[in-house]
């Protein structure tokens, strides 16, 4: 199974923050790589699709890049809606498998 | 707008079986691949397998962890997608979500995803 590192496991930030998440993939997935958004009690919501492909409906401070073996979700200026915790999911094969999680605390 | 709800969850013995429905509005069902995930007590999300829309032959895939044990299914005519889960382990406990997975450059990027519903697997 492909194993996605993700990191950091958490970071605390402040409104206006840049913020950037980083996962690594075990070998190589090509540019399939999503990214999402967790929040309690709601549904995942998808960000970015395919490394850089901003999802319908999503602020255009939300942006995924890929340099090497590590793909990249940046947060360009943080919101307070955006504390909340970011998944990466490959879809390269299956089977299909999450980082660990990024939660973005308040500092 | 796509909407995309699980139900069906609830409290189970070991070794019992459970069926989980996920309902769907505002797109054209059979055109999409729906796929399954679940979230234990503490832990991370974690596949479960996904179903083909009829154009690749309603066709499955399934995690090493629930293969053999869990099927999903599809009715094209009511929207609804379907996890079966025999023979339940005490480790099967878990919020279990569904999701619409779109087909794009060339692999499919699951979308929208209902809120999840809760299996607890205990004697």
């Amino acid at each position: 199974d492909i194993q996605m590192t993700q990191s950091p496991s958490s970071l605390s930030a402040s409104i206006g923050d840049r913020v950037t998440i980083t996962c690594r993939a075990s070998e190589n997935v090509i540019n399939y790589i999503n990214w999402y958004q967790l929040k309690p009690g709601s549904a995942p919501k998808l960000l970015i699709y395919t490394t850089s492909n901003l999802q319908d409906g999503v602020p255009s401070r939300f942006s995924g890049s890929e340099s090497g073996p590590d793909f990249t979700l940046t947060i360009s200026s943080l919101q307070p809606e955006d504390f909340a915790t970011y998944l990466c999911l490959q879809t390269y094969t299956t089977p299909w498998t999450f980082g660990q999680g990024t939660k973005v605390e308040v500092k | 707008e796509v909407h995309v709800e699980e139900s069906g969850g609830g409290s189970v013995q070991p070794g019992r079986s459970l069926r989980l429905s996920c309902t769907t509005s505002g797109f054209t069902f059979g055109d999409y691949s729906m796929s399954w995930f679940r979230q234990a007590p503490g832990k991370g999300l974690e596949w479960v397998g996904f179903i083909r829309d009829k154009d690749y032959g309603e066709t499955t895939e399934y995690a090493a962890s629930v293969e053999g044990r869990f099927s999903i299914s599809r009715d094209d005519s009511k929207g609804i997608a379907y996890l079966q889960m025999d023979s339940l382990k005490t480790e099967d406990t878990a919020f279990y979500y569904c999701s619409r997975a779109p087909w794009g450059s060339y692999r499919y990027f699951p979308d929208y995803w209902g809120q999840g519903t809760l299996v607890t697997v205990s004697s």
